[in-house]
């Protein structure tokens, strides 16, 4: 069965601070994972992916995720937070085999203090 | 371009009403996804269709649950005999799997069932 866990319901962190939002997952087989977030009253929208190749992928607005194996996580970051940041952020697995649907964490409210 | 477009983007109803919701998925996209975003929860699973394939339908809560794809673009999502747990927001996702993996979200319906 697939399944992602993000822990922290809500990360707070001082502008221009680093920011890291953790996901772990579990997926039979190699998985595709993703990061979306979500700013209030709007859709989700994608932020970056892991299909294959170098683990640390990097995205829009600066973000960027690294594909860590043997820990089963995919924990997103960020080296300097902007209060434009505070949003939701959802982590997502999907099986390379398969229908491609994805299976999403809870999300994790970030909120970014000026 | 245009993006994923859903309607309406709110529908109020009485539970035991029939509700239609409908998708515009991105032009050329071959794949379209529907999951549900419960107030608190993550996003569920709901169906998959790609392209001329029977839709992957495992994600569907109950049998009152039923979409449809006409023409391999516009999708509706129906939901019979309504109760007040269907309240939720519905998206709509499509994605090109052959060129990438990312889903692309429509903004939404939200339905409340009183």
């Amino acid at each position: 069965a697939q399944s992602v866990a993000q822990p922290e319901d809500q990360v707070n962190v001082a502008e221009g601070n680093p920011l890291t939002v953790k996901c772990t997952y579990s997926v039979s087989g190699n998985p595709y994972l993703f990061w979306y977030v979500q700013y209030p009253n709007r859709g989700l929208q994608f932020l970056l992916k892991y299909i294959t190749g170098d683990n640390l992928v990097k995205g829009s607005y600066g973000f960027e995720a690294e594909f860590n194996k043997s820990q089963t996580s995919f924990h997103l970051k960020k080296p300097s937070a902007l209060v434009s940041d505070s949003a939701l952020y959802f982590c997502a697995v999907s099986p390379q085999t398969g229908a491609n649907n994805l299976f999403f964490g809870t999300g994790t409210r970030l909120t970014v203090i000026p | 371009g245009a993006g994923v477009s859903q309607s309406p983007s709110n529908k109020v109803t009485e539970k035991g009403k029939d509700v239609e919701l409908r998708c515009d998925p991105i032009s050329g996209h071959t794949a379209l996804y529907w999951y549900r975003q419960s107030l608190g929860q993550g996003l569920e699973f709901l169906i998959y269709f790609q392209g001329n394939s029977a839709p992957d339908k495992s994600g569907l809560p109950s049998d009152r649950f039923s979409a449809e794809r006409t023409g391999g673009s516009v999708s509706t999502l129906t939901i019979q005999r309504t109760q007040q747990e269907d309240s939720a927001v519905y998206l709509c996702a499509s994605s090109q799997l052959i060129k990438s993996y990312e889903q692309y979200f429509g903004p939404g319906t939200r339905l409340t069932v009183t």
